[in-house]
């Protein structure tokens, strides 16, 4: 079946670091990839998204890039905030978008 | 638009009772999910349901029954709780666009954390 691979967290950062989440895939067919982020009590919201090989997908200075030749869809940022400390999820969708899986989750925090 | 709308936020049972988690949306979305998420771990799916009147297993549907009689509402219900089922419980919802590919997104509530003694 699909599974989806996070590097384990947890990540500490000092502000302005860069950040690299790894996330790896195992999926038949055409999966579309989503990164979610989840803050404190909250539930979980759309980072960003991939629907295709090479698609990039970005949003808040998160970048992450759909490679079906490494099945890869890691997540990036150039320079971390205090207020991205949250759990960051990779998940992926089927060929009918319709079941998803999500990664275990990776702890990021961000120190002043 | 409220989003996707989940009732209580928390609640505390003891073993062996019963208790119905909300869920409501109110984009008109034909798919819902209910997941929950354990301490430090990632999510796994109890049940989902492609429209009214449609409901399937997920990974983890023991202990745990849904019903869906209406597009909106998408209700979990636990018979005799166990501590097993401790947890914050997350329903989602996803609409459809009808284009091949799974480009949708699904859309979370802010979750209930239940608590099981």
């Amino acid at each position: 079946g699909n599974s989806v691979t996070q590097m384990e967290g947890p990540v500490t950062l000092s502000e302005e670091a860069f950040l690299t989440i790894n996330c790896t895939y195992t999926a038949t067919g055409y999966p579309s990839l989503f990164w979610y982020v989840q803050y404190p009590g909250e539930g979980l919201q759309l980072l960003l998204k991939a629907t295709k090989a090479d698609d990039k997908g970005s949003n808040k200075g998160f970048e992450a890039t759909y490679r079906k030749e490494t099945t890869s869809f890691h997540l990036e940022k150039g320079s971390v905030q205090v207020s991205d400390s949250a759990v960051y999820f990779c998940a992926l969708s089927d060929n009918y978008g319709q079941n998803f899986v999500f990664g275990p989750g990776t702890r990021l925090s961000v120190l002043p | 638009n409220a989003g996707v709308t989940q009732t209580p936020k928390f609640r505390i049972l003891k073993i062996g009772q019963s208790m119905t988690l909300q869920c409501a949306q109110d984009m008109n979305h034909n798919y819902m999910y209910w997941y929950r998420q354990d301490p430090g771990m990632g999510l796994k799916l109890i049940y989902y349901s492609v429209g009214a009147g449609i409901t399937d297993k997920g990974e983890v549907p023991n202990g745990y029954n849904v019903s869906r009689s209406t597009t909106e509402d998408f209700p979990l219900r636990l018979e005799l709780a166990a501590p097993s089922q401790t947890s914050v419980y997350f329903c989602a919802s996803l609409g459809t666009s009808g284009r091949f590919g799974g480009t949708d997104t699904q859309y979370f509530g802010p979750g209930t954390r239940l608590t099981v003694l």
